[in-house]
């Protein structure tokens, strides 16, 4: 059975870091591309990150280019979040999702809550 | 604000058939396929419609999905009680190089 556990979420000062993981288990990690979404409170879905299951090509959406980093470890099946510059903005539940094929996030973790405020 | 569009909400009676758009450009729905995505509250989407209208194992078939052009359509028949959730199309853009959602569809089965 596919896995996806996140954790690493918590409350952190605006300007201030945090380090997302997500653990996966029941598929062969190092084959999947991986992805990080997140939905703000009472909104919708948004796209935050892709890396290749290589780490050879890794997208970021303009909303969090040049503050967040997507990385993966396919030894320890891990996929990572590095957030840091963090904004009140940027509070929401973030989800990790594994890519198919065939393209569509075919599974997801239950999400972790990150809330930035003062 | 979306790239793709979707209506913030539709509704029908139990037992009718439902449809939800999501319109998009060229450079996402227009050549890439589409995705739709379920969400109850206080839980992770999940995967309901794959490749514009696959269905993976164990959604029912009252679930369909289509694509013409720049737009895609979520149909759901036989309307229950349970279908009332959250829908999402999503795809790649391939202009902006990262995956992209509609704002949202709240299914309201009267």
């Amino acid at each position: 059975e596919v896995q996806l556990v996140e954790s690493g979420g918590g409350l952190v000062k605006p300007g201030g870091s945090l380090r997302l993981s997500c653990a996966a288990s029941g598929f062969t990690f190092s084959s999947y591309n991986m992805n990080w979404v997140r939905q703000a409170p009472g909104k919708g879905l948004e796209w935050v990150s892709s890396i290749s299951s290589s780490s050879r090509s890794i997208f970021y959406a303009d909303s969090v280019k040049g503050r967040f980093t997507i990385s993966r470890d396919n030894a320890k099946n891990s996929l990572y979040l590095q957030m840091n510059s963090l904004r009140a903005e940027d509070t929401a539940v973030y989800y990790c999702a594994r890519d198919g094929p065939p393209p569509c996030l075919d599974h997801w973790g239950q999400g972790t809550l990150v809330t930035v405020s003062s | 604000q979306s790239v793709l569009t979707q209506p913030p909400s539709v509704s029908a009676a139990p037992g009718q058939k439902v449809t939800i758009s999501c319109s998009g450009s060229s450079s996402n729905i227009g050549n890439n396929y589409v995705s739709w995505y379920q969400q109850f509250p206080g839980t992770a989407p999940k995967l309901l419609i794959s490749e514009n209208n696959k269905r993976p194992s164990g959604i029912p078939d009252r679930f369909s999905g289509s694509k013409s052009g720049t737009s895609a359509t979520l149909g759901i028949t036989g309307l229950q009680t349970g279908d009332e959730a959250d829908y999402y199309c999503g795809t790649w853009d391939t202009r902006l190089t990262i995956g992209v959602f509609g704002g949202g569809t709240k299914l309201t089965v009267l």
